[in-house]
């Protein structure tokens, strides 16, 4: 049973312009939500987080909404930049060590 | 180095073989989890250790599967007898409290069962 969903495996979009990649969760004890960022044959970097009990969370061009209602966060990336073409996991936490990751959506920016 | 490094970085085995993965993650890290990703798949919990403490290993998916963190620093992950369905990649990630938030991930270990 899938507990973290990001929905779209794959996104386009031009340079300069915003990306907006989003996932899905179920499980309402979820109290800490992250974002990660990988590139071919290295794991996964830590990019950018947020606690339940905050809505926006923002570091630079990076900033993840989160909608507690919707079981819903997504990361915008303004302005988008072509090294930022990579795989973006969304992963959820609970109350101890266990995370929950999605399957990913492959990022690609156009110069 | 300064980040979690894991050897081998490949590894095929045929099936029915043992294999042993190890991590190395940054010094003074009290957590260390283990993951299994499948292709196209995203990272999915196997155990986590806090200092040499197996406090989680209910992702572990079958009795051929053991981890063991004995002094508190590396970490091994061994499978036994190795099946088609073992073959993944393996991905270590530590971090610095016992209560995490941001986790430091190796390169991971490409397992290709035969």
């Amino acid at each position: 049973d899938q507990q973290v969903k990001q929905n779209s495996p794959s996104l386009s979009v031009q340079e300069g312009r915003i990306s907006i990649l989003n996932c899905d969760y179920t499980n309402s004890m979820f109290d800490y939500f992250l974002w990660y960022k990988k590139y071919p044959a290295e794991g996964p970097t830590f990019l950018i987080s947020i606690s339940s009990i905050k809505d926006k969370n923002e570091d630079g061009r990076f900033t993840v909404f989160l909608n507690k209602s919707a079981k819903h966060l997504s990361l915008h990336i303004v302005p988008s930049q072509p090294g930022d073409s990579a795989v973006y996991f969304c992963a959820a936490k609970r109350t101890g060590n266990q995370f929950y990751f999605g399957t990913g959506t492959s990022l690609t920016v156009i110069p | 180095g300064a980040g979690v490094s894991q050897s081998p970085r490949y590894k095929v085995a045929k099936r029915g073989q043992d294999v042993a993965l190890r991590c190395d993650p940054i010094s003074g890290h009290v957590s260390l989890f283990w993951y299994q990703q499948a292709l196209g798949q995203g990272p999915e919990f196997l155990t986590y250790f806090q200092n040499e403490a197996q406090l989680d290993k209910s992702g572990l998916p079958s009795d051929r599967f053991f981890a063991e963190r004995p002094e508190g620093s590396v970490s091994t992950l061994k499978i036994q007898r190795t099946q088609q369905e073992d073959s993944a990649v393996y991905l270590c990630a530590s971090s610095q409290g016992r209560v995490t938030y941001e986790q430091y991930f190796g390169p991971g270990t490409r397992l290709t069962v035969t």
